[in-house]
């Protein structure tokens, strides 16, 4: 299994402006996830983020609005830029091990 | 193209009464099928995953099992403290490690 953590767990962020989101875990995983999971409904994936390469986006999704980086093997960051009403969500980070997947605690996003 | 489908969406149960929660799919040659629960506010916990026809896998009041194309969650004699939305999900072997996600069951233990 893995242990991830999340920063901010919740923030309140205006229209227009950016918001970058944390992702941390206690061991050393080759791919890491980023999903969306809007209010009442289930999770989405955004991209997966594998360590020295680039971001692969998923169909709806793209790099200039959630910019990734993965600067080593135990941590990630998802930007959301430009941020509208429509982005309001929770963000979640999660890691594959083996063929098992885990979950961060996620980040409430509202946008005003 | 590749689709999980839950239900029912939402169901309430007495405590001790038992039930059993599906999940059906089409996926293009299945590598696994994941079962998750998440309380609200929480991220999903991870709680079973599946291989192949036929297997079963057990946790305390949970028993997860498998055919050609649906699963089912049985839940024995439930407690309030089960009360989450349970979401199936499945990896096809041919989209690498991408996991697609039902859209869960909602599920409350009345005392």
């Amino acid at each position: 299994s893995a242990v991830i953590s999340q920063k901010p767990s919740r923030d309140i962020c205006q229209r227009g402006t950016s918001l970058t989101i944390q992702c941390q875990v206690d061991s050393q995983v080759t791919m890491m996830f980023w999903y969306r999971q809007q209010p009442g409904q289930s999770l989405t994936l955004i991209a997966t983020a594998n360590q020295g390469s680039e971001a692969t986006y998923e169909s709806g999704f793209v790099i200039d609005k959630f910019p990734i980086s993965r600067p080593n093997l135990t941590f990630s960051t998802l930007t959301v830029s430009n941020m509208s009403p429509e982005d309001s969500s929770i963000y979640l980070c999660s890691v594959g091990v083996v063929y098992e997947q885990y979950f961060g605690p996620g980040t409430r996003l509202t946008v005003t | 193209e590749d689709q999980v489908t839950q239900s029912p969406e939402a169901l309430r149960l007495q405590e001790g009464e038992s039930s059993s929660l599906n999940c059906s799919y089409t996926v293009s040659g299945l590598r696994g099928l994941f079962w998750y629960r998440q309380d609200p506010g929480k991220g999903p916990e991870f709680l079973f995953t599946l291989y192949s026809a036929g297997e079963e896998k057990e946790k305390e009041r949970l028993k997860a099992t498998l055919t050609k194309k649906e699963s089912f969650l049985h839940i024995t004699a439930p407690k309030p403290e089960d009360s989450a939305t349970y979401l199936c999900a499945v990896q096809a072997s041919l989209r690498d490690d991408k996991i697609i996600f039902g859209k869960g069951t909602r599920l409350h233990i009345l005392p």
